[in-house]
């Protein structure tokens, strides 16, 4: 059975710019989440998506991020404009049920420099 | 204020000595509750779980936990580390009826002396 799929692994920009993420979850997964993970820190939850309507975003700085999930599947994590702060990796994660027990990618990791 | 706390920052063992990684929480009821380890450069991966029932469970890898709830504990476990156990672990909960929304405490890396 196949992960949940992540692109780009690593990402370097300038403050100001703009990014995206991408994530592709497990296969019959409704639930989709996306984490930020600050250095030293434990993940912190931005978004959940049960198929493609949002259960949780409240923790999600809206000013410059979004996120979306169309069909309820593949899911688009954007920043715009970037911060210093934004730099982190971005874990991706699904879950068949809502029990707590998520399947995570591999991260993407941002430098904002 | 509700809260999962992981009161070592960084623990360092011998190989085949045991291991044990604290975990407190901080909530009117007893959450769901969860150990997840992250390896260098991956995602985490679930190493077990308690929902009710036994208070001993347990997981992958040859760990277990024991849930407390006088103490509001959920210590991670191990008789025998292994180098290859080198990671950073993270106690988590969720919230029963709140969108089972996973709470994560900062973590505890662990370093494994040969």
């Amino acid at each position: 059975e196949a992960g949940v799929a992540q692109s780009p692994r690593y990402k370097i920009i300038e403050k100001r710019q703009s990014v995206a993420f991408w994530c592709n979850p497990i296969s019959g997964h409704a639930t989709l989440y996306w984490y930020q993970q600050i250095l030293g820190q434990g993940p912190k939850l931005l978004i959940q998506f049960q198929n493609n309507g949002v259960v949780d975003d409240s923790q999600l700085p809206k000013d410059r991020f979004s996120a979306e999930r169309l069909k309820g599947v593949d899911s688009t994590l954007k920043i715009q404009p970037a911060k210093l702060e934004d730099s982190a990796v971005y874990l991706c994660a699904s879950s068949l049920v809502q029990t707590g027990e998520l399947f995570f990618g591999e991260g993407s990791r941002l430098t904002v420099l | 204020a509700q809260s999962v706390t992981q009161p070592d920052i960084h623990i360092t063992v011998s190989e085949g000595a045991s291991l044990e990684l604290r975990c407190n929480y901080s909530y009117g009821a007893t959450p769901y509750l969860f150990w997840y380890v992250q390896s260098p450069g991956q995602g985490l991966q679930l190493l077990l779980k308690y929902f009710s029932g036994d208070t001993l469970v347990q997981g992958i890898k040859g760990f277990e936990a024991e849930f407390k709830r006088s103490q509001s504990s959920f210590n991670l476990r191990k008789p025998s580390v292994h180098w290859s156990d080198a990671a950073e672990y993270f106690c988590a909960v969720v919230i029963r009826g709140s969108n089972y929304k996973l709470t994560f405490g900062k973590g505890t890396l662990l370093t494994v002396n040969p």
